[in-house]
């Protein structure tokens, strides 16, 4: 079974408006972490934003904000006022910590693709 | 120059040839990882490594070799390399508190002919 579902495989978005990012995920483990990275065409995979199963508040980085719905297993991207740099590919991945182990490894969604329109 | 870096950036190789992609961090993070990406299967865990000395399979790691010496180098070799193993390959790395993020390096684009 899928663990974390990005139910959009491409979006459009007009810049300065804002958009929001799906993201599902399916644990059973009490503590996790959610985390969301950019992918420009460039290549590289860069950090954006975390959130931690017990944070009690939504995380906020810049214009990046995390829509935590913990009951709901959702994790939404809420970028505000586009800018043309933001088109890239984007990923929602997840953490489990006791069901891990020691791995540290992150689960990754199939991503989605933003298009900023001028 | 800090960070963490991966060379070749690009390699075309072909079936049947050993071939090692390098991975590099100045941080001296503990933990290390490889990931594949590939379209429709987004990222997945080759290997990873928690210490110097210390390594472990991932989801996907036929095919592949791992060592870990020294606690800044992290290479993957594939030991006779398959049209399936094209793709791009990442190295990251993370501090050993939990919730620290992964840093990535650029990538490797491997493709074998």
């Amino acid at each position: 079974a899928q663990k974390i579902t990005q139910t959009q495989p491409g979006m459009f978005v007009q810049e300065k408006e804002a958009v929001t990012l799906d993201c599902t995920y399916d644990t059973s483990d009490p503590s996790y972490g959610l985390f969301w990275y950019k992918q420009p065409s460039s290549g590289e995979m860069i950090f954006l934003i975390y959130q931690g199963s017990y944070d009690q508040q939504n995380a906020t980085e810049g214009r990046y904000s995390l829509n935590f719905q913990k009951a709901r297993k959702s994790a939404n991207l809420v970028i505000s006022a586009s800018q043309l740099g933001d088109s890239a590919m984007y990923f929602c991945a997840m953490r489990e910590i006791h069901n891990a182990g020691n791995n540290r490894k992150l689960i990754w969604g199939l991503g989605t693709s933003l298009a900023v329109n001028p | 120059d800090a960070g963490i870096t991966q060379s070749p950036r690009y390699k075309i190789t072909e079936t049947g040839r050993q071939v090692t992609l390098m991975c590099h961090q100045t941080w001296s993070h503990s933990y290390m990882f490889w990931y594949r990406q590939d379209l429709g299967h987004g990222l997945r865990l080759i290997y990873y490594s928690a210490a110097a000395d210390i390594t472990d399979k991932g989801e996907v790691p036929d095919g592949y070799v791992v060592s870990r010496s020294k606690t800044e180098n992290f290479p993957l070799t594939l030991e006779s390399a398959t049209r399936s193993q094209t793709s791009v390959y990442f190295c990251a790395s993370s501090e050993s508190t939990q919730w620290y993020e992964q840093y990535f390096g650029p990538g490797t684009r491997l493709t074998v002919t």
